[in-house]
C-alpha cells in the first residue's frame, strides 16, 4: 500500500514570496490533515478536511495561509506572503475516517526555509 | 482543553538498558492517548494507542505504555534499548467528545532518545 506522498521535500524562499505544497493521501482515506512542525516542537494541526469540506481550520493563519482539497483527494497548502516564522516542516496526514479511533498516517513532510 | 507534557526533552540510555519516556496529559474528556516516533527524514509512525480498553498497551518494536488515570500519565517503556530506537518520540492526546475537535491530535514537545553502544 502506497503511503502519503508530499512534494516538494525541501523548499527555500525569500520572505514575502509565495509557496505551495502538495499532498496525495492514501487511496480511500476520507480525512486529510495539514500540520506545521516548527523546529524543537511537536506538530500543530493547521487544517482538517473531511472529503473536500473543512472540518477544523481554527489554527490556520487565514491572512496568509490557504488550503484546498481538490475533489476530495489531493490537497494543496499555500502561503502568501511568507514570513520568517513560517520556516518549519509541513506534514500531511490522512485517515480512513474522522475521530481518534482512526489512525493517522503521515507523509515525510516538506521542509520550508524562509530567508 | 487538552494538552500533553513530555517531562524530558532528551533521554540518553545505553544499548540493552531499559527506556522510560515520561508523559502527563490533561483532558476535559475521556482521552485517547498515543505515542508516535519520528526518525530523521522520515514520517511520523504510530507506536501504540490507548482508547479506553486495557490500560497496559503493547505497541510495535517491544514498546509498551500504561495509562494511569489517577496520575494522568501515559509513560512509554521498553525493557531493552536497541540502537535503532534512537529517534524523537511524541506523546499525543485526542478528544473523545463530540464537536469539531473530535479526533484532533494534540502533540507534546517531543523527547529525543539517544542510544549509546
Amino acid at each position: 500500500e502506497a503511503g502519503v506522498a508530499q512534494s516538494p521535500r525541501y523548499k527555500i524562499i525569500e520572505k514575502r514570496q509565495s509557496v505551495a505544497f502538495w499532498c496525495n493521501p492514501i487511496s480511500g482515506h476520507a480525512t486529510l490533515y495539514w500540520y506545521q512542525q516548527i523546529l524543537g516542537q511537536g506538530p500543530k494541526l493547521l487544517i482538517q478536511f473531511q472529503n473536500n469540506g473543512v472540518v477544523d481550520d481554527s489554527q490556520l493563519p487565514k491572512d496568509r495561509f490557504s488550503a484546498e482539497r481538490l475533489k476530495g483527494v489531493d490537497s494543496t497548502l499555500k502561503i502568501q506572503p511568507a514570513k520568517l516564522e513560517d520556516s518549519a516542516v509541513y506534514l500531511c496526514a490522512s485517515s480512513l475516517g474522522f475521530g481518534s479511533s482512526y489512525e493517522q498516517y503521515f507523509g515525510p513532510g516538506t521542509r520550508l526555509t524562509v530567508t | 482543553a487538552q494538552s500533553v507534557t513530555q517531562l524530558d526533552s532528551h533521554v540518553s540510555v545505553s544499548e540493552g538498558t531499559p527506556v522510560l519516556l515520561r508523559c502527563n496529559y490533561s483532558s476535559s474528556y475521556s482521552p485517547s492517548l498515543f505515542w508516535y516516533v519520528q526518525h530523521p527524514n522520515k514520517g511520523l509512525q504510530l507506536l501504540l494507542k490507548y482508547t479506553s480498553a486495557a490500560t497496559l498497551v503493547k505497541g510495535i518494536n517491544g514498546f509498551e505504555a500504561e495509562f494511569k488515570k489517577s496520575e494522568t500519565s501515559f509513560h512509554l517503556t521498553k525493557p531493552s534499548a536497541h540502537m535503532s530506537d534512537a529517534a524523537e518520540y511524541f506523546c499525543v492526546v485526542s478528544y473523545n467528545a463530540g464537536g469539531t475537535s473530535y479526533g484532533k491530535l494534540t502533540f507534546g514537545q517531543g523527547t529525543i532518545l539517544t542510544v549509546h553502544p
